[in-house]
């Protein structure tokens, strides 16, 4: 059982908007400004999708946003694309001890 | 572009003993701490082990405690992992991850190499 929770499968059809969420506890990230989300293709590497709650890194395209409301965190994928179709993991600090906690991931279809 | 490449992946029987490598190029590696991560067949990632760019702070999972031992190699510009009295729950694909340097996120990752403990 993964530290934070996420629906195992979403879908949506091109053009829509889907939102993904991520719940943890009040020690992670309920705690910290300090949720991450990444997208991972079969077969290839985990790629940095979002930092910071909301913050895109360098290229991602601005139909990924992120938001949190109390232990809760979302990804929102809005316009979706066929190529979004993928596994979309949450992460965020757990503090000093524990550091980071994983989500158990999300698989996104298009329809 | 920066590239990180695991490997030494493959299958060890339990209490037996392997080394994980990655290869990084793209960057300056002693800049940036970088972390081991794992993925275990249907369940969620799970961070393993952390080490600062100068190799002052090291840190690990307490699942891997006493068992692992991340280094890396500066001049060679390369991470390793020793994983020693394995697991049949150490059975996972392993990533290896830069610490972004922001926000505790990881902005790039290998693309892993299996562990396979079994008997």
């Amino acid at each position: 059982q993964s530290a934070l929770t996420q629906p195992a499968s979403v879908s949506g059809s091109p053009g829509q908007s889907i939102t993904i969420s991520c719940t943890g506890t009040s020690s992670d990230v309920g705690s910290y400004n300090l949720v991450s989300w990444y997208q991972q293709h079969p077969g290839k590497a985990p790629k940095f999708m979002i930092y910071g709650v909301s913050e895109r890194p360098s290229g991602v395209s601005n139909r990924f946003s992120g938001s949190k409301s109390g232990n809760t965190a979302s990804l929102t994928i809005s316009g979706l694309q066929a190529d979004d179709e993928a596994d979309y993991y949450c992460s965020s600090y757990a503090g000093s001890r524990i550091r980071w906690v994983f989500g158990g991931g999300t698989k996104l279809t298009v329809l | 572009e920066v590239q990180l490449v695991e490997s030494g992946g493959g299958l060890v029987k339990p209490g037996g003993s392997l080394r994980l490598s990655c290869a990084a190029s793209g960057f300056t590696f002693s800049d940036y701490s970088l972390n081991w991560v794992r993925h275990a067949p249907g369940k969620g990632l799970e961070w393993v082990s952390s080490i600062s760019g100068s190799t002052s702070y090291i840190f690990y999972a307490d699942s891997v405690k006493g068992r692992f031992t991340i280094s890396r190699d500066n001049a060679k510009n390369s991470l390793s992992l020793q994983m020693n009295s394995l697991r049949a729950e150490d059975t996972a694909v392993y990533y290896c991850a830069r610490d972004s340097g922001v926000s505790w996120s990881f902005d790039y990752w290998g693309q892993g190499t299996l562990v396979t403990v079994s008997s």
